[in-house]
């Protein structure tokens, strides 16, 4: 059974600051693995996703990268801005054919 | 269209009663999944469909729900005899297929039932 762990469940950094965020998952057959964040009150919006044959994607300040033999992916958010202010989540790994497992989430506050 | 639409926003309830919920995915999309949002928590998965056969239904909290798609395009989410405790936000999301695994989502349904 996939279990996807987010770590920590809350980070609160001052503005300006590189963080990483973290997420853990149990199933060794590894296929995508997608970073959302979601506003108070709001959908989900995709960040970076990361397909099987790629150990990282970029856009922008993010970076998220995949190690299979770990079971790990992290967030890494550079020169935080109080605008990264969201939760955090991490979904899958999962292919086309499964369904998709998310993680509990990672409530992140920068402060001005 | 140009996302995924999910219709109603909100909608309130008496318990007991049936509610249906309804999900456009994008245009062309053969997957689409939903997931239930309690407050507060983490997306909890009900159900996936690849075109109009749904192969996981395993979330699905009880016979009180089903889903069904049509046409590989709209899925609605049926809820019998309301509990209060399936108050929550409805999410919908699509995704492309096998070659682009990539998920867009609705702005979801806040269910209340009173």
């Amino acid at each position: 059974k996939q279990e996807v762990t987010q770590i920590p469940a809350a980070l609160s950094v001052p503005e300006g600051e590189n963080l990483v965020l973290n997420c853990s998952f149990t199933d060794s057959a590894i296929y995508n693995l997608q970073w959302f964040r979601q506003d108070p009150g709001k959908g989900l919006t995709s960040l970076l996703l990361i397909q099987s044959s790629q150990r990282e994607q970029t856009s922008g300040r993010l970076n998220a990268s995949l190690d299979k033999s770990s079971g790990r992916s992290t967030l890494y958010i550079a020169a935080s801005q109080p605008g990264d202010s969201a939760t955090y989540l991490c979904a899958g790994p999962y292919s086309s054919a499964s369904k998709i497992i998310f993680g509990s989430g990672t409530r992140l506050s920068i402060r001005p | 269209g140009a996302g995924v639409s999910q219709s109603p926003s909100n909608k309130v309830t008496e318990k007991g009663k049936d509610v249906e919920l309804r999900c456009d995915p994008i245009s062309g999309h053969t997957a689409l999944y939903w997931y239930r949002q309690s407050l507060g928590q983490g997306l909890e998965f009900l159900i996936y469909f690849q075109g109009n056969s749904a192969p996981d239904k395993s979330g699905l909290p009880s016979d009180r729900f089903s889903a069904e798609r049509t046409g590989g395009s709209v899925s609605t989410l049926t809820i019998q005899r309301t509990q209060q405790e399936d108050s929550a936000v409805y999410l919908c999301a699509s995704s492309p297929g096998q070659t682009d695994e990539k998920l867009f989502f609705g702005s979801g349904t806040q269910l209340s039932v009173l």
